[in-house]
């Protein structure tokens, strides 16, 4: 079965620096890999998302991710942080040949942005 | 706006209750979902509808009951509440049909459940 692996439960980036944060998924064939936000108090929203080609993929608000498939990975980078990018981060593995859509979700990565 | 909504965004409750949170879509999409993150931040899939038909049923406790009276509306109802239950409760929904290919889900804002 899928699983996605979010190994760093918090991280704290200060304002204007780089970020990446890890994301490992488990899946016997190629996935499709998602990245969603969390805000306080809201819901998710789809940062990016890679489903085939390019294996660098760019996303909103000015995210990219890098498929991996020698790594399994698919971690998530900025290259310059802003307060308002504090938020939770889910990593997330569709499941493509189960017949139907599943997305199984990691344990989620909190990010802090200190000034 | 076009978007997933949901009622109520927050609900207290005694335990052994009987409650229903709704969610609508308006973005024309033919699966809809019930997902649960607990208190540690996990999203569990609970659910998945098509065209108001039942896709995917996880292992979720009989008292969970999902309707789609139509394609645009699933809501869930929950019989004798218990405290484990506290949650908070995504609705989302996608495009296409879940059997031909993967298509993104779209969520809605949540719904925070506190039994007591």
């Amino acid at each position: 079965a899928q699983s996605v692996t979010q190994p760093d439960i918090h991280i704290t980036v200060s304002e204007g620096a780089s970020l990446e944060l890890r994301c490992n998924y488990s899946y016997g064939a190629t996935p499709y890999l998602f990245w969603y936000v969390q805000s306080p108090g809201q819901g998710l929203q789809l940062l990016l998302k890679y489903f085939s080609g390019d294996t660098l993929v760019q996303g909103i608000k000015g995210f990219e991710a890098e498929f991996k498939r020698s790594q399994s990975s698919f971690n998530l980078r900025k290259p310059s942080v802003h307060w308002s990018d504090a938020a939770e981060y889910f990593c997330a593995v569709g499941a493509r040949n189960t017949g139907f859509q599943k997305l199984v979700f990691g344990t989620g990565t909190r990010l802090l942005v200190s000034p | 706006d076009t978007a997933v909504s949901q009622t109520p965004k927050y609900l207290v409750t005694q335990m052994g209750n009987d409650k229903s949170i709704k969610c609508e879509q308006n973005l024309g999409h033919d699966t809809m979902y019930w997902y649960k993150q607990d208190s540690k931040k996990f999203l569990k899939i609970m659910f998945s509808y098509n065209n108001k038909e039942l896709i995917i049923n996880e292992t979720v406790p009989n008292r969970f009951s999902p309707k789609s009276p139509d394609k645009a509306h699933l809501n869930l109802h929950i019989n004798s509440l218990e405290l484990g239950d506290s949650a908070v409760y995504f609705c989302a929904s996608s495009p296409g049909s879940p059997a031909s290919s993967y298509n993104e889900q779209f969520f809605g804002p949540g719904t925070r459940l506190t039994v007591l």
